[in-house]
Parts: structure tokens; C-alpha cells; sequence
């Protein structure tokens, strides 16, 4: 029973480049939750997908910064036009289920990105 | 507006002795959930225990459990027995109701070190 899968582990792009970042979720999950973690930080939640729907991008920055979870495949975190400040990891996190308030997530290994 | 508080950035503690790292939180909402997540060297995020706000017990998984004040707003951690292997990051999180968002907030952490 295969984990939330991220990829790559590690990521270096250049300024002004493209940083696309992969989730698959864990078997039976439907709901997709993407953060970001800068160093010495907790996570800071960006976005909550469900497949084909955004449901909250209330913590996603306003430009350059986009989520989807279409109907196959994993979910993507695209990253336009880098900066230094992208410079973090992200982290993915998937659950079964919507509740009120019992809303287990599971992480995955997290991608660290670079930008030079 | 949630808020987790960390009050402890580093803990030293003697191999096999209890471990207790602090977590309060703020919140209006009357249903929401707590969590304790870990987070070795190595980068991942991994998930201990969860105690639900009208849970009426303290939750308890393994040599893991939550000192759940409600009147507090507190959510402690205990590690009974500490191993080695047990030192890492802890994050404290908490869940939204739902209808709001649903990403979870997260504390700065407490770095444990336990010490042979």
C-alpha cells in the first residue's frame, strides 16, 4: 500500500525558469492538499484539490504559482518564472475523506526545490 | 484566525526518559481537530496521533499520547520511553471545521534531541 508519492526529490532551477512539482496520493484518496515549508518553518498550507477541482487556494500566491488535479494522473504544483524566494520544500498530503474536523493527512516525502 | 504556539524551539532529553513538548492553540471554531506530526533528518512528514475537540478521552497510540486540555487549549505530546530514534522535528497542526479552509496550520516545531 504505496505512501503519498512525490518527485522529484530534488529539483534546482535557475531564475525565470519552470519548477513543475508531482503527487500522486495514496490509494483511495481523493483530496490533495499541497504546502510549503521555508527553512527553520512549519509547513504553510498553499492549496486543497479534489480531482478536477480547486477547492481552497486561499494560502497559494496570487501570480506565478497554479495547482490541478485532473481527472488521470497526479496532481501538479507549477511554479512559473522562479525566483530565489521559491527556494523552500513542498510538501504534498493526501486523505480519504472531507470531515468536519477528523481530517487525517499523509505527507509525502516532500520535494526540495532550488533555485540558483 | 488559527494560531499553534511551539513554546519550546530545542529539547534535550536523557534516552529513556518521558518526553512532554508543549502545543496550545487559538481558535473560535467549536469543532476542530489536533495533531502531532514528526519530522526526522531525513525530510518527511510523519504522522503520530490526532485528538478530535469532542473527544472525550486523550488520545493514545503506542508510546505516543495527547495531553488534551480543552479548558487550556492545550494539546501536549508525551513520549513515554524515548528512543534514540525519536529525535526529530514535532510539528503541532490543527484542522479547520468544515465549510472554511481546509488546510491545516502548523506550529514552528520543537527540535528534540535525545541523548544516549
Amino acid at each position: 500500500n504505496a505512501g503519498v508519492m512525490q518527485n522529484p526529490r530534488h529539483l534546482v532551477r535557475r531564475r525565470g525558469q519552470e519548477a513543475r512539482l508531482r503527487c500522486s496520493p495514496m490509494k483511495g484518496h481523493s483530496h490533495v492538499y499541497w504546502y510549503r515549508q521555508l527553512p527553520e518553518e512549519g509547513l504553510k498550507f498553499m492549496v486543497y484539490l479534489q480531482k478536477e477541482n480547486i477547492i481552497d487556494e486561499s494560502g497559494m500566491p496570487k501570480e506565478r504559482f497554479s495547482a490541478e488535479f485532473p481527472k488521470e494522473g497526479p496532481s501538479i504544483l507549477r511554479i512559473q518564472q522562479v525566483v530565489r524566494g521559491d527556494s523552500a520544500a513542498y510538501f504534498c498530503a493526501s486523505s480519504p475523506q472531507r470531515t468536519l474536523a477528523k481530517n487525517i493527512q499523509y505527507f509525502g516525502a516532500g520535494t526540495r526545490l532550488s533555485v540558483l | 484566525a488559527q494560531k499553534i504556539t511551539q513554546t519550546q524551539p530545542g529539547m534535550f532529553v536523557q534516552e529513556k526518559e518521558a518526553v512532554t513538548l508543549d502545543c496550545t492553540y487559538d481558535t473560535s471554531d467549536p469543532s476542530y481537530g489536533l495533531f502531532w506530526y514528526k519530522q526526522p533528518s531525513s525530510g518527511e512528514m510523519i504522522f503520530l496521533i490526532y485528538q478530535g475537540s469532542y473527544d472525550q478521552q486523550n488520545a493514545t497510540e503506542g508510546r505516543y499520547s495527547l495531553n488534551f486540555q480543552k479548558a487550556r487549549k492545550s494539546a501536549n505530546l508525551v513520549i513515554s520511553a524515548s528512543q534514540l530514534g525519536d529525535s526529530a522535528m514535532y510539528f503541532c497542526a490543527m484542522s479547520h471545521s468544515g465549510g472554511g479552509a481546509d488546510g491545516l496550520t502548523f506550529g514552528k516545531g520543537t527540535h528534540l534531541i535525545i541523548q544516549p
